[in-house]
């Protein structure tokens, strides 16, 4: 069964220093997807891409976040400048075209910044 | 903006049903979905209502109500594996864009 994959799986970083986590969407879908979750507390919106460009951000993903999609498998997430507050398992999602269909989450990547 | 309350915790007893509801506030709705997630796991999408009414996927039901800005996740024939936090969402405007925000998470705990 086809999955989102995510790498790495964790990554620990020097608070300042430029960070990029990786996604494989599934390879026919077409809207993807980055939500964070900091430790004990709700999935949060970060932002939604098509068409190699973003469709919907949200007030979390300020000038220090940005998105890309290199190739026709990758999707990424660069943090140019971490903060403390940056530590939280980011989450790549996907789905097909459509009214909002089920988006296929990966397992996460655990950033914690010291 | 947008909100959402949902409980932080419920339990039930296995084999029985459980109603999890979820009140929101946000302009231009688009739709309420629920997610599962069991601890230390990804979020798992369950259903998405659009429109009202109720949505049935096998143990699973999602139902919604606009006018009332409410949504509810049943669960039925509860199974120990169904331990776990679910999460309504909202999709909606602001700012110019559209945007998803999740509630805080309802932590179900099914015991024997």
């Amino acid at each position: 069964e086809p999955e989102v994959t995510q790498t790495p799986s964790h990554q620990v970083t020097q608070m300042g220093q430029e960070v990029i986590l990786r996604c494989v969407p599934i390879s026919n879908h077409l809207y993807f997807y980055w939500y964070r979750q900091i430790l004990g507390q709700k999935v949060e919106f970060l932002v939604s891409f098509y068409n190699n460009e973003i469709s919907e951000k949200s007030e979390i993903f300020d000038d220090q976040f940005s998105v890309e999609r290199p190739d026709g498998s990758n999707f990424t997430l660069k943090i140019r400048s971490t903060k403390l507050e940056d530590s939280a398992m980011y989450f790549c999602a996907s789905r097909v075209a459509g009214v909002y269909n089920e988006q296929f989450f990966g397992p996460g990547t655990r950033l914690t910044v010291l | 903006g947008q909100s959402l309350e949902q409980p932080s915790e419920v339990t039930a007893v296995e084999g029985a049903i459980v109603q999890i509801n979820c009140t929101y506030q946000t302009s231009g709705f688009y739709g309420l979905s629920w997610y599962q997630q069991h601890d230390g796991g990804a979020p798992t999408f369950l259903s998405y209502n659009a429109l009202d009414g109720l949505e049935e996927t096998g143990r699973f039901s999602s139902f919604l109500s606009r006018s009332d800005s409410y949504g509810y996740l049943l669960l039925q024939e509860l199974q120990m594996k169904d331990s776990a936090s679910y999460f309504c969402a909202v999709k909606g405007d602001s700012g110019g864009y559209q945007k998803v925000t999740f509630g805080i998470g309802t932590k179900l705990q099914v015991i024997p």
